[in-house]
């Protein structure tokens, strides 16, 4: 098993409507989570970052965490042609580093 | 916010030639910084672990005498790729953080391409 699982796309989405990316993690004992957002030929950019269970909002952006289910989410509202990218999920682990998915990749069709 | 700097963007070497690469942290220090190597249409993966004052960390599968890595301040590490081979050809990041739990900063890249 991954340490971080992503479906790595593409995933489709209208301009205008809500994307929603998911993410799992197998280490229960990880604290710090984190949604980086990579352009194509770009280094990742760290967009959202949350701590605790439940929702954080920021912008359009919305990052959910549920540490029972070990399941990161990040909700991306009206969707932008600007939004199609690769989305990492990545995680802060017990071994005192961050463990990257593997990306999925975010198409906004207009 | 953190600011991480890596020069050059883009390089092109002969084989067998050796090319390196900087990483500094502009705004704060960083005791550790991350390499990371990407091929096309795949996802970041860690090579090594570089600790200021000390030897780096490798990954399994990562040759230590080829990517030689150097952090001689809080500030600066540099990831030297020896004998380079155009397999090696991929896109290098580096990213540190002032506190590992707050989230990492990337540098933005260097595209090597070993002809």
């Amino acid at each position: 098993q991954k340490e971080v699982e992503q479906n790595s796309g593409p995933l489709s989405v209208p301009e205008g409507a809500i994307a929603s990316l998911n993410c799992t993690y197998s280490d229960r004992g990880s604290q710090s989570f984190f949604w980086y957002r990579q352009y194509s030929g770009k280094s990742p950019e760290l967009i959202m970052s949350i701590y605790s269970n439940g929702d954080k909002e920021d912008g359009r952006f919305t990052a959910q965490l549920n540490k029972a289910s070990q399941y990161v989410s990040l909700l991306i509202r009206d969707s932008q042609p600007s939004d199609s990218a690769t989305y990492l999920c990545a995680v802060y682990s017990s071994a005192s580093k961050i463990i990257f998915g593997s990306g999925t990749r975010l198409s906004i069709r207009p | 916010g953190a600011v991480v700097s890596q020069h050059p963007s883009r390089v092109i070497c002969k084989s067998g030639t050796s090319v390196k690469i900087e990483c500094r942290s502009l705004d704060f220090q960083a005791t550790t910084m991350f390499w990371y190597r990407q091929f096309p249409k795949q996802s970041l993966m860690l090579m090594a672990t570089s600790n200021e004052g000390s030897k780096a960390t490798y990954e399994q599968g990562v040759e230590k005498d080829k990517f030689l890595i150097n952090h001689a301040s809080l500030t600066l590490s540099t990831l030297t790729v020896t004998s380079a081979h155009p397999e090696d050809s991929s896109f290098y990041i580096c990213s540190a953080s002032s506190a590992g739990e707050s989230g990492y900063t990337f540098g933005s890249g260097t595209r090597l391409t070993v002809v």
